[in-house]
């Protein structure tokens, strides 16, 4: 059975740092990992999409990477604003059209 | 603007009550999912649908209900004998195949009085 871990549970940074969340898959057979942001009380947006034959993907200040091998991937956010606070799960695509989610991270950017 | 739209935003539930919870989508998706979120906890399968007039259980289908009439309906029925309905509800789409992106409406919360 396909379990997603994130690490860690909740973080907390300043405006400006640069930070890293992590997700961890326990089955390497997936077609891809997609990274999603929740606002309190929300649906889920997505955020960035890797397929399984890629090494990472960036939009904006987001770098995503997945090594499929060693059944991890990180969220890399640059110069973190107060408006990046939010719950960032990470989720892989596992079957036709099944995903399978992390419970999160729950980030807090202060101004 | 293309989305999904899910109604209500907040429903309240009676003891013993089946409650039904809309979901809509004019993003002409294939494959429509119904997942529960619980405080501190990730998103769990209820039931998904890849076809009108076809859906298949997901992780966690007991004291849930479906239909998939239309392409850009899937309602979800929550009946009484789901003992612990206290819950966020999330309807999701995707046009096809395990290589796009997965879209999500703004959620219901259902609690129970």
């Amino acid at each position: 059975k396909q379990e997603v871990t994130q690490i860690p549970a909740a973080l907390s940074v300043p405006e400006g740092e640069n930070l890293v969340l992590n997700c961890s898959f326990t089955d390497s057979a997936i077609y891809n990992l997609q990274w999603f942001r929740q606002d309190p009380g929300k649906g889920l947006t997505s955020l960035l999409l890797i397929q399984s034959s890629q090494r990472e993907q960036t939009s904006g200040r987001l770098n995503a990477s997945l090594d499929k091998s060693s059944g991890r991937s990180t969220l890399y956010i640059a110069a973190s604003q107060p408006g990046d606070s939010a719950t960032y799960l990470c989720a892989v695509h596992k079957g036709f059209q099944k995903l399978v989610f992390g419970t999160g991270t729950r980030l807090l950017v202060s101004p | 603007d293309g989305g999904i739209t899910q109604s209500p935003k907040y429903l309240f539930r009676k003891e013993g009550q089946n409650v039904t919870l809309s979901c809509e989508q004019n993003l002409n998706h294939d494959a429509m999912y119904w997942y529960r979120q619980d405080p501190g906890q990730g998103l769990r399968l209820i039931y998904y649908s890849q076809i009108v007039n076809d859906f298949q259980k997901g992780d966690i289908a007991e004291g849930y209900s479906v239909s998939r009439e239309k392409k850009e309906s899937f309602p979800l029925t929550v009946t009484s004998a789901q003992k612990n309905p206290t819950a966020f509800y999330l309807c999701a789409s995707i046009v096809g195949g395990s290589g796009n992106t997965i879209y999500f409406g703004e959620g219901s919360w259902l609690t129970v009085v």
